[in-house]
């Protein structure tokens, strides 16, 4: 099965913006691969973000934006809030199957 | 208001078995596809399993495959994952996951794998 790969660990300034990409093993992240964006605080069970690229759903604030980038899958946080401090995941849709990504934990600083 | 609440989860020793419970409500449970995900703690998520409404297609991660059994009683709004052969490196947190799209997910259930 495919590997995906995130960045480990990032910082954002408060107000700042950061962008966290999302890669595939077999090539190009495209349209097809109906990615997803998950944010986990401690304890806490994982939330959605952002199904299929880049659609929001209604809790998901304004901030969080999902993208193809460079042919990675991207989700860039614009105006980051101390409570955005969390880890994320993607998690990429193959044939059949399922990968997650290793998760990227963002500090806001 | 969606809610999915798993159960099942215990200390079993190496080469157990056990079954996972997730009673679901709050939507039409026979129209979506379902996942399981587990975290061992500390750790990443992992995709393990998925199925579809109708029970007729089931797919697998290489690592759980011939070892763990997903399946689904729709009259009943619950989904099922049945754990054999079981190994140190299954203990984790298991999720169960609502799909089309994803937007909801269990508090999860422990499975703890240990001598």
């Amino acid at each position: 099965q495919a590997v995906v790969t995130q960045e480990p660990s990032l910082t954002v300034s408060p107000g700042g913006t950061v962008t966290l990409t999302c890669d595939s093993s077999t090539g190009a992240v495209t349209s097809s691969h109906w990615t997803y964006w998950f944010q986990q605080k401690p304890g806490q069970a994982p939330r959605t973000l952002i199904f299929d690229t880049k659609n929001r759903h209604s809790w998901t604030p304004a901030r969080f934006s999902g993208s193809l980038l460079g042919g990675k899958a991207a989700l860039t946080l614009s105006g980051a809030q101390p409570e955005d401090e969390a880890q994320y995941y993607c998690l990429l849709s193959f044939s059949d199957s399922r990968v997650f990504g290793g998760g990227t934990k963002l500090t806001v600083l | 208001e969606v809610q999915l609440v798993e159960s099942g989860g215990a200390l079993v020793q190496p080469g157990g078995s056990l079954r996972l419970s997730c009673a679901a409500s709050g939507f039409s449970f026979s129209s979506n596809w379902m996942h399981w995900v587990r975290q061992a703690p500390g750790k990443g998520l992992v995709w393990v399993s998925r199925i579809k409404n109708d029970g007729s297609r089931i797919d697998y991660a290489d690592s759980v495959k011939g070892r763990f059994t997903t399946s689904r009683d729709n009259a009943k709004n619950t989904l099922y994952l049945q754990l054999n052969s079981l190994r140190a490196e299954d203990t984790a947190v298991y999720y169960c996951v609502k799909d089309q799209p994803i937007d909801a997910w269990g508090q999860g259930t422990l499975v703890t794998v240990s001598s």
